[in-house]
């Protein structure tokens, strides 16, 4: 089975400065890595995935995450946020003969002004 | 626009009192997935169904029932017997195919008193 270790549970930044999020999995098998992003009182939406090839991809929103298979990680990273981005922020997993996707903990990224 | 649509978006309701979430998907999905999130605890899986007529327990399905008539419904009914059942509640759907991520509805925000 698949596993997923969000390694900070709040991260406090000021407007404009960069951010990352780490994200670490743990699988048997090869894997599909996601990140999520859910503002308050929604769902959560898609934000970027790494199914294979170059291992950094980019998503919605100016985010970017980069695999690193050796490590196992799947850190997520903005060169500078906005307000807008406050919001929570989930790591996930799912091996690629399924669809069972597995959640991190989530991660509230609280950006000041 | 395909999707998936949660109703009603704010629910509340009585102690003792069986109630019913609605999930519809038109994402030609076969996989649904009910999860509780509470503050600071990340997401939960109640239950999911991988196919019509069948339907498997998650983590913490006590209390919780669903049916699967149709594909594209996937009901929630919080029983009396849950305990706690004050929550955020979020449906989502799934291919049978890897790499596709969840697609997530916009939740509904049970409130027992």
């Amino acid at each position: 089975a698949q596993s997923v270790t969000q390694l900070d549970s709040q991260v406090p930044v000021f407007e404009e400065a960069p951010v990352e999020l780490r994200c670490n999995y743990s699988s048997s098998v090869s894997v599909y890595l996601f990140w999520y992003v859910q503002y308050p009182n929604q769902g959560l939406q898609l934000l970027l995935k790494y199914l294979s090839g170059s291992t950094l991809v980019k998503g919605i929103n100016g985010f970017e995450a980069e695999f690193n298979k050796s490590q196992t990680s799947f850190h997520l990273r903005k060169p500078s946020v906005h307000i807008s981005d406050t919001a929570e922020y989930f790591c996930a997993v799912s091996a690629f003969n399924n669809n069972d996707m597995r959640f991190g903990a989530g991660t509230r990224l609280t950006v000041k002004p | 626009d395909g999707g998936i649509t949660q109703s009603p978006k704010y629910l509340f309701r009585k102690e003792g009192q069986n109630v019913t979430l609605s999930c519809e998907q038109n994402l030609n999905h076969d996989a649904m997935y009910w999860y509780r999130q509470d503050p600071g605890q990340g997401l939960r899986l109640i239950y999911y169904s991988q196919i019509v007529n069948d339907f498997q327990k998650g983590d913490i399905a006590e209390g919780y029932s669903v049916s699967r008539e149709k594909k594209e419904s996937f009901p929630l009914t919080v029983t009396s017997a849950q305990k706690n059942p004050t929550a955020f509640y979020l449906c989502a759907s799934a291919p049978p195919a890897g790499g596709r991520g969840y697609t997530f509805g916009s939740g509904t925000r049970l409130t027992v008193v």
